[in-house]
């Protein structure tokens, strides 16, 4: 079946990075955008970018621009997602998503809880 | 950037009766790009509805949506137990992706 399976939690401390993948399986993956999002505690979901899984183009929101890097892996249909400078309000579930053409996200990974904390 | 207000914020329903969940933007939003998605404690969402009105793949037909312009609704005929969950609308526009605060629907 298609899913996307992110790595596992991680705790980091300020200032630090942390870098996030997610293994797409079930589909052609070169087919389909990934998207990162997060979600903080009480907080909207936050979009943070796209990568053309294809030609690795990319995108990113404009409050992360400068801080993260999406990158991609196609001979593992592996997508990553890597975060700089962390901080406190960094804490917070990311997820990886496809994109179809649709403006929306249909399939998601499980999640990866990201603690930042001296 | 597009702000999306849903209302109410909690829903307290009984099974079997009718939710109807209302998205609101602060500018016009296409059609083409705003969607419902269903997220339970613990779990990622699950894409409901895109396209304002689309039913997303194995999504049953008691979940429909509808809208224009800057109101959107997602309605729910005949609650089942496992509908109770937090529900969130979402747009894309300008090049950007914004969700709403989310609804919580209840078991009354």
């Amino acid at each position: 079946q298609v899913q996307l399976v992110q790595s596992g939690a991680e705790v980091k401390k300020p200032g630090a990075s942390v870098k996030v993948s997610c293994k797409a399986s079930g589909y052609t993956f070169t087919t389909y955008f990934i998207h990162w999002l997060r979600q903080a505690p009480g907080q909207r979901f936050e979009w943070m970018g796209w990568i053309n899984a294809d030609n690795a183009n990319r995108k990113y929101s404009e409050k992360f621009q400068g801080r993260v890097t999406i990158t991609r892996d196609t001979s593992a249909s592996t997508a990553y997602m890597e975060l700089s400078s962390l901080r406190s309000e960094d804490t917070a579930v990311y997820y990886c998503a496809r994109g179809p053409n649709s403006g929306c996200f249909d399939i998601w990974g499980q999640g990866t809880l990201v603690t930042v904390s001296s | 950037e597009i702000v999306l207000t849903q209302s109410p914020g909690t829903l307290s329903l009984s099974p079997g009766g009718r939710a109807t969940l209302s998205c609101r933007a602060s500018q016009s939003v296409s059609s083409s790009y705003l969607a419902w998605y269903q997220q339970k404690p613990g779990q990622a969402p699950r894409l409901l509805v895109y396209g304002t009105s689309s039913r997303a793949t194995g999504i049953p037909d008691r979940f429909s949506g509808s809208g224009s312009g800057t109101d959107f609704t997602l309605t729910i005929s005949r609650l089942e137990p496992e509908d109770f969950a937090v529900y969130y609308c979402q747009q894309f526009g300008s090049s950007s992706y914004t969700f709403g605060q989310g609804t919580r629907l209840d078991i009354k």
